[in-house]
């Protein structure tokens, strides 16, 4: 089976520009849960989607969006980008969602606002 | 406010010895406790899950032990290896709101 994907693996934007990033779960994973790790505050909970439904969201302003199509593929956008916005964006897949199964993680996305 | 403490500072150790790691958390109420690796420039990799109502678990050199009343996890890599060198983070999800959060992560340095 193939592994978790996201693109782009790099991204340099620019204060108050926005951002698109992709996530291809592992086929036949419903769950996708998108996350934050930056030096110092670790991994951060974004937010969950499941079948299409944003099932759970963690405490980042609603600048952060994101959505999750039929095929469980997801998409996260950034609007307005700050500089402490730099960080490494992780998405995850599972079954069934955090709750229940370990998460498989993707390359991740790099992106550092200038 | 809830916290998820992990070893502090990173552990060097020499190859063969058993490296344990501790995650100590506070106002978490978790069903269950698991255990990632990452290594530089990758996404973590999920090692162990361990329940509430488990005591220990074991995977070939991994084994984690799970104390809810002492609200702590310890992680030992037994036999280790330089290729056990990575960061080691602990992950809980509290039953109120199904949200997984992650510790700092522990860097485990293994020397031949």
């Amino acid at each position: 089976k193939a592994g978790v994907t996201q693109t782009p693996r790099y991204l340099i934007k620019t204060r108050g520009q926005q951002v698109t990033l992709s996530c291809s779960p592992i086929s036949g994973h419903r769950s996708v849960s998108w996350y934050q790790q930056t030096p110092g505050q670790g991994l951060q909970f974004l937010f969950e989607y499941f079948s299409e439904t944003q099932r759970n969201k963690g405490n980042f302003p609603g600048r952060f969006s994101g959505r999750q199509f039929s095929n469980s593929r997801s998409e996260m956008n950034v609007s307005t980008l700050e500089l402490g916005d730099s960080a490494l964006y992780l998405c995850a897949s599972s079954l069934d969602g955090p709750k229940t199964y370990e998460q498989y993680f993707g390359p991740g996305t790099r992106l550092t606002v200038t | 406010s809830q916290k998820i403490e992990q070893n502090s500072e990173a552990l060097n150790i020499q190859e063969g010895k058993t490296a344990t790691l501790t995650c100590n958390y506070t106002n978490y109420s978790p069903a269950y406790l698991q255990w990632y690796r990452q290594d530089p420039g990758r996404g973590p990799v999920f090692l162990l899950l361990i329940r509430e109502n488990e005591k220990e678990k074991r995977k070939e050199r991994l084994k984690v032990t799970f104390d809810t009343t002492l609200k702590q996890s310890l992680f030992h890599i037994t036999a280790s290896q330089p290729a056990d060198s990575a960061t080691y983070l602990c992950a809980l999800e509290d039953q109120r709101d199904y949200k997984l959060s992650f510790g700092a992560g522990t860097t485990v340095t293994v020397r031949a």
